[in-house]
């Protein structure tokens, strides 16, 4: 089983939207986990930290569930800017403080 | 605000030719990463340092190596292209490893050994 898994898509939904998805990840110890975006042929970049009690910016909601080890990630009225991919980070996935990134998940808003 | 700073940004090489990828970053971080990326493979991590004057292998190091030349500075080093390592490199910082500190990624050097 990988550290961190993620459902690749494409996630393809119209404007307004209510779209989610999910990262698993293999070891209970984990530490600290976030959600990056990353548009194509660009770096990623910190969309949220994910929180033990969930967390909300703007159109977009965090979550954690630690019994069942798994992040999400849920965007409300989802814009056209919003097609991006979006990776899933757990740090401590691997038994160490490194972060592991997962494959990403690829999101198409259309008109 | 610079952040995470990579050179260059774009590398053609050809097999058996060696370079340096520079990366700074002027955050003050501790903790500094090298990531390759695949279509297909996400980012995997060639090597980190979790502060300065330490250095650790990652998921996928062989084929390279890399010098924390300072707190700001950590370069990786390409002895002998090959083929198989035509991707795109990112490098990271985070304020320190094993604490809830996102990392904040250059934009990238994209190189193609043919």
């Amino acid at each position: 089983r990988k550290e961190v898994e993620q459902d690749p898509g494409p996630f393809n939904v119209p404007e307004g939207a209510t779209v989610a998805f999910n990262c698993t990840y293999s070891n209970s110890a984990s530490q600290s986990f976030f959600w990056y975006r990353q548009d194509c042929r660009k770096e990623p970049k910190l969309l949220m930290s994910v929180y033990s009690s969930g967390n909300e910016d703007g159109r977009f909601t965090a979550q954690l569930n630690r019994a069942s080890q798994y992040i999400s990630l849920l965007i409300r009225d989802s814009k056209l800017s919003d097609s991006a991919t979006y990776l899933c980070v757990v740090n401590g996935a691997g038994g160490s403080y490194i972060p592991t990134f997962g494959r990403g998940t690829s999101l198409i808003v259309h008109p | 605000n610079a952040g995470v700073t990579q050179t260059p940004k774009f590398q053609v090489l050809k097999t058996g030719q060696s370079m340096t990828l520079q990366c700074a970053q002027d955050m003050n971080h501790n903790s500094m990463y090298w990531y390759r990326q695949d279509p297909g493979m996400g980012l995997r991590l060639i090597y980190y340092s979790a502060s300065e004057g330490t250095t650790d292998k990652g998921e996928v190091p062989n084929g390279y190596n890399v010098s924390r030349l300072n707190k700001r500075e950590f370069s990786l080093r390409l002895e002998s292209a090959a083929p198989s390592q035509t991707s795109v490199y990112f490098c990271a910082s985070s304020r320190r490893q094993g604490t809830n500190q996102p990392q904040h990624f250059g934009d990238g050097t994209r190189l193609s050994i043919l």
